[in-house]
């Protein structure tokens, strides 16, 4: 079955530093891609997604690309800030008709110091 | 409207009382789901209804009961629950195709005394 995998956390960095979250997946088909964040205290919202292989996501300075031939779609941000102090969850969506669930990986808190 | 809105935010409620969990998008989306969430867990699946019919149902104990009574809006019924119980329920809607990903409202905590 489908499933995504991510890095263990919790991450721990400093304002202004280099972020990666890693994601990979096992799907049949042709999968789309996703990335969620959980601020306290609420749900989840959609951060950026790609629905084919090479696309990129982007949104609020974050960034991810489908990578087919290594199974990823890691997380990545230049210059982090307290406020991205969340939980992040990656998902895949599986084309399959009638297998259409949302399926997540454990999530990853990152917690930014000032 | 992008949103999906769920009330209420916050729920007590005893072992023997019966409540419901309400959930309402107006984005046209003909999926929607209920998910719960444990502390320091993802999401898991607990119900789909696509296009106001029951499509997955994730061995879910009968004290919770779903329904969708339009294309609009999606309920759960809370009877005899349990302590571990206690959890953010959330609710979320999408189109029906797997290029979109789902909108999820901000979640109803739930606490089982």
């Amino acid at each position: 079955g489908d499933s995504v995998t991510q890095m263990e956390g919790p991450v721990t960095l400093s304002e202004e530093a280099f972020l990666t979250i890693n994601c990979t997946y096992t799907a049949t088909g042709y999968p789309s891609l996703f990335w969620y964040v959980q601020y306290p205290g609420e749900g989840l919202q959609l951060l950026l997604k790609a629905t084919k292989a090479d696309d990129k996501g982007s949104n609020k300075g974050f960034e991810a690309t489908y990578r087919k031939e290594t199974t990823s779609f890691h997380l990545e941000k230049g210059s982090v800030q307290v406020s991205d102090s969340a939980v992040y969850f990656c998902a895949l969506r599986s084309n399959l008709f009638g297998n259409e669930k949302l399926t997540f990986g454990t999530g990853t808190r990152l917690t930014i110091i000032p | 409207d992008t949103e999906v809105t769920q009330t209420p935010k916050h729920l007590v409620m005893g072992m023997t009382n019966k409540k419901s969990l309400k959930c309402e998008q107006h984005m046209g989306h003909r999926a929607m789901y209920w998910y719960k969430q444990k502390a320091k867990k993802p999401p898991e699946l607990m119900f789909v209804y696509s296009y106001e019919k029951l499509s997955i149902n994730e061995s879910v104990p009968s004290r919770f009961s779903p329904e969708c009574p339009n294309s609009s809006l999606l309920n759960l019924h809370l009877h005899a629950l349990q302590p571990e119980d206690s959890a953010l329920y959330l609710c979320a809607s999408s189109q029906d195709q797997a290029t979109y990903g789902y909108t999820f409202g901000s979640g109803t905590r739930l606490t089982v005394v």
